[in-house]
Parts: structure tokens; C-alpha cells; sequence
């Protein structure tokens, strides 16, 4: 069955970098729109990025472009959140989503698997 | 991008009908047909139960119901039951190619 798993959160101090990980299992990651979403702490969701299942084609969140990138490894069938220039306001439960197959412009963003998340606090 | 706004509750007893509204502008919510509605129980991952304004994937319940009226979005839970008690969430794609959220609504059943 499709599984999503999440690795690398922690604490981290602001200026900091850290890679998140996300092991899929169940299925193969480049047929599929693939996303980090993040949720802070008593606060809804957030979007912050997405790697197309051709791997060209990434987009970000305002809020996080230029100090974020979205990567994965078709080997490892992992996908990676590499985060940099850490800030406080970056501080929530990062979960890995799937979205949709051989997918295009809006069809990428209606997902139907979620990790568990991890938690990344970055605090001094 | 600003969040899409949700109420942050509703309630219903069993058996009624209660319908959450999901508004955006026409930068998103009124400009694609690519808004989703997510469930959420404590502690548990996200469901998709209407994707695409009203497409229902298999094995989401037909009690389970959304559409859209300019920018606006809806989903509407009919035949209310105990086990529908959960926070739901609206998304819409966006015209920068990103995706917004809306704030989350709390559903209680009396």
C-alpha cells in the first residue's frame, strides 16, 4: 500500500539549513506531482512546494522561494525538502504529499496520500 | 497569497444537512475548477473527499457533496453522522501556479 514517510525534522537555530527526506513506498515518485506542505503549531496548512513527475518543473510558496528547494532521488524513490536561511516563522509539522499522476497545472494539486510529518522548531 | 476563508465552525445534528463555504477571489478559487476538500481527524492524516469542485474519489460517501458560485466554494455533508466530526479544509490552485489553503473548519455533530 502507498506509504509516505517522513525523516530529518528537528531543532534548529535561525540562519541554519536542514534536509527533510521522504521515503515513498507503494508506488513510483516520478509518475507522480509530488509536494511539501507545512503546518505551524495551532495554525491551518500551508503549501510550500512541488516537484512534477518530469522533474523539470518545481514551484514554491512565496514564502519560502530562494531559501528552499524540492528535490528527489528516483533510486531511492525519496523525495527531499532541503531548507536554508531558517527562520522562526518556518517553524511547523512538514508533511509529504502526493498529487496527481502524470500531471499537469491544477491536476498536480488534489492529493490523495500524506505523511505523518515531521516537526521542524527553529528556535534560538 | 492570502488563505481562502472558511467559517471556523459549524454544527449540525445527526441526520441534518450543513454545508461549509470556501471563498477565494478570481485569482483561485473563481478562476479554476481545481478546488479540493480535505478531512481531518485528530491526529490522523488528511482525506480528500471532493477534489476538482465536485468530483468524489472512490469510496468517499455520496452523503459527501461540493460545487462552486463565482469565488465561492462549497461542500455540503448531508445525513450528518457522529463520525463526520472532524476539521475540513478547502484548496484551491492559484494563477501563479501554487496552491492556497483555506483556514480550517471545525464540524461538530450535537
Amino acid at each position: 500500500q502507498v506509504q509516505l514517510v517522513e525523516s530529518g525534522g528537528g531543532v534548529v537555530q535561525p540562519g541554519r539549513s536542514l534536509r527533510l527526506s521522504c521515503e515513498a513506498s507503494g508506488f513510483t515518485i516520478s509518475n507522480y506531482g509530488m509536494h511539501w506542505v507545512r503546518q505551524a503549531p495551532g495554525k491551518g496548512l500551508e503549501w510550500v512546494a512541488i516537484i512534477w513527475y518530469d522533474g523539470d518543473i518545481k514551484k514554491y510558496a512565496d514564502s519560502v522561494k530562494g531559501r528552499f528547494t524540492i528535490s528527489r532521488d528516483n533510486s531511492k524513490n525519496t523525495l527531499y525538502l532541503q531548507m536554508n536561511s531558517l527562520r522562526a516563522e518556518d517553524t511547523a509539522v512538514y508533511s509529504c504529499v502526493r498529487g496527481g499522476s502524470y500531471c499537469s497545472g491544477g491536476s498536480c494539486y488534489k492529493f490523495d496520500y500524506w505523511g505523518q510529518g515531521t516537526l521542524v522548531a527553529v528556535s534560538s | 497569497q492570502s488563505a481562502l476563508t472558511q467559517p471556523a465552525s459549524v454544527s449540525g445534528s445527526p441526520g441534518q444537512s450543513i454545508t461549509i463555504s470556501c471563498t477565494g477571489s478570481s485569482s483561485d478559487v473563481g478562476g479554476y475548477n481545481y478546488v479540493s476538500w480535505y478531512q481531518q481527524h485528530p491526529g490522523k492524516a488528511l482525506k480528500l473527499m471532493i477534489s476538482d469542485v465536485s468530483d468524489r474519489p472512490s469510496g468517499v460517501s455520496n452523503r459527501f457533496s461540493g460545487s462552486k458560485s463565482g469565488n465561492t466554494a462549497s461542500l455540503t455533508i448531508s445525513g450528518l453522522q457522529a463520525e463526520d466530526e472532524a476539521d475540513y479544509y478547502c484548496s484551491s490552485y492559484t494563477r501563479t501556479s501554487s496552491l492556497v489553503f483555506g483556514g480550517g473548519t471545525r464540524l461538530t455533530v450535537l
